[in-house]
């Protein structure tokens, strides 16, 4: 049972380029959700997931897309890469809404764009 | 909107001493869950503690336990007999139980260091 994996752990862009943040887990949860964690700030959340087929967007959702196609998967997407971008992402899955159960978090992938 | 506030942004204990993080936030609402997490150097986000506002009972794990004041809208936490391994930043975090998943709103963090 690995949990929350996140691939990769570390890259870095040039502005304008995409890439895609990869989020697995192996729990069976259905909520799923992406947050970023700026230097000295704590983290916000970029989109979520209900289930499969079913996204909605966060805080801070502009610049980014996700799709949830897979119970398991929950990729998310950078289009046109920005400075303002370079972050540390959390993939994070939880069983049941509202608090109710524990997030349970990946890794973090940090991400520097130049 | 809601909103966490965490007004120290570094604390320092000597080992096995207790220390106590504090934590305000506001919301419009009554029903809704409250957290502690951990994020060690290796930035993987650790549950600490869980507290449902419903519940007039402070949460306790083990060394852990928290004062929740829901008239004044604190939440904090104090971490007794405190060890080495306890150096971290932690994060004070807001979540709506009602219906719908929208995740956790995070405070700052402070950074918690353990003088031997």
């Amino acid at each position: 049972n690995a949990g929350v994996t996140q691939t990769p752990k570390f890259r870095i862009l040039k502005i304008g380029q995409s890439m895609t943040l990869q989020c697995t887990q192996d729990m069976n949860h259905n909520y799923m959700y992406w947050y970023r964690q700026d230097p000295g700030m704590g983290l916000k959340l970029i989109y979520y997931s209900v289930g499969a087929g079913i996204t909605d967007k966060g805080e801070v959702p502009n610049g980014y897309n996700v799709s949830r196609s897979t119970t398991e998967d929950f990729p998310l997407r950078l289009e046109l890469a920005a400075p303002s971008q370079t972050s540390v992402y959390f993939c994070a899955s939880s069983g049941l809404a509202g608090g109710q159960d524990t997030q349970y978090f990946g890794p973090g992938t940090r991400l520097t764009v130049l | 909107a809601q909103t966490v506030t965490q007004s120290q942004p570094e604390m320092s204990v000597q080992e096995a001493e207790t220390v106590t993080l504090s934590c305000t936030y506001d919301t419009s609402e009554s029903d809704y869950y409250l957290f502690w997490y951990k994020q060690p150097p290796s930035r993987q986000m650790i549950l600490v503690i869980r507290q449902e506002a419903y519940k007039q009972q402070n949460a306790t794990e083990n060394r852990f336990s928290v004062n929740f004041q829901k008239a004044a809208k604190s939440f904090s936490l104090k971490i007794s007999d405190s060890q080495l391994g306890d150096a971290a930043m932690y994060f004070c975090a807001y979540r709506f139980s009602g219906g719908g998943a929208d995740g956790l709103t995070f405070g700052k963090g402070t950074h918690l260091i353990i003088q031997p």
